[in-house]
């Protein structure tokens, strides 16, 4: 099946500063999301990102298609925004693979105050 | 439209009984998805279901759990004779048709802890 390898798996921040996530993936996607898991264990979705560049607020998300990777960018970074990232794809299977998310391993972020 | 919601939050149940899980989709979708996080795992994808039918359950262990999706109610999953290894994050996702085009959303998830 597909991999999805997330880098870097752990990530400290001071607050206000900026960091890039990384997600890569071994082959064509129908759907690729970024979602952040806060303390609390719920899912929170980000982007829904297949491809181009999306922004918001001070998250914003590219997907390289043709490359098969993904970058999270997170600026001016809170405390609020400590958590794991996870990039999921849906992989381009026919139509057997709707609803079949594959989840990396995900980046541990914490933003120190 | 209050999303994807699921109940209980929290669950503790001792080895040997029964856990039921629920989860209500989104207004007007009519398939769900449910998924299992592990300690110290990713999440991996158990069961897909449209109303009344089992789509793809390739990722539903082979014992003791099964999942339904009536026509009316909520989308259950159950685990007969819980174990300690059945501890995890419980989640499912919601689509009006069949994939995406705007992304799936997540319910808050169901923490299952078998004593």
């Amino acid at each position: 099946g597909i991999q999805v390898e997330q880098s870097p798996p752990d990530l400290i921040l001071q607050e206000g500063a900026n960091s890039t996530l990384r997600c890569n993936f071994s082959d064509s996607v129908n759907n690729l999301q970024w979602f952040h898991q806060n303390p609390w264990g719920q899912l929170i979705n980000l982007f829904y990102i297949p491809s181009g560049t999306k922004q918001n607020g001070r998250l914003s998300a590219t997907t390289v298609a043709t490359e098969r990777y993904s970058l999270l960018y997170i600026s001016s970074s809170q405390t609020t925004d400590s958590g794991v990232y996870f990039c999921a794809v849906e992989p381009n299977a026919g139509g057997t693979s709707y609803g079949k998310l594959t989840f990396g391993q995900g980046t541990i972020l914490t933003v120190h105050p | 439209n209050a999303g994807v919601m699921q109940n209980p939050r929290h669950l503790v149940r001792r080895r040997g009984q029964e856990a039921r899980l629920r989860c209500s989709p989104m207004k007007g979708h009519s398939h769900v998805y449910w998924y299992r996080q592990l300690p110290e795992e990713g999440l991996k994808f158990m069961v897909y279901l449209q109303k009344e039918n089992i789509i793809d359950e390739s990722g539903m262990p082979k014992e003791r759990f099964s999942a339904e999706f009536p026509k009316e109610g909520p989308s259950i999953l159950r685990i007969q004779q819980v174990v300690r290894g059945d501890s995890a994050a419980y989640f499912c996702a919601s689509s009006l048709d069949r994939g995406t085009t705007s992304g799936y959303t997540f319910g808050s998830g169901t923490r299952l802890t078998v004593v």
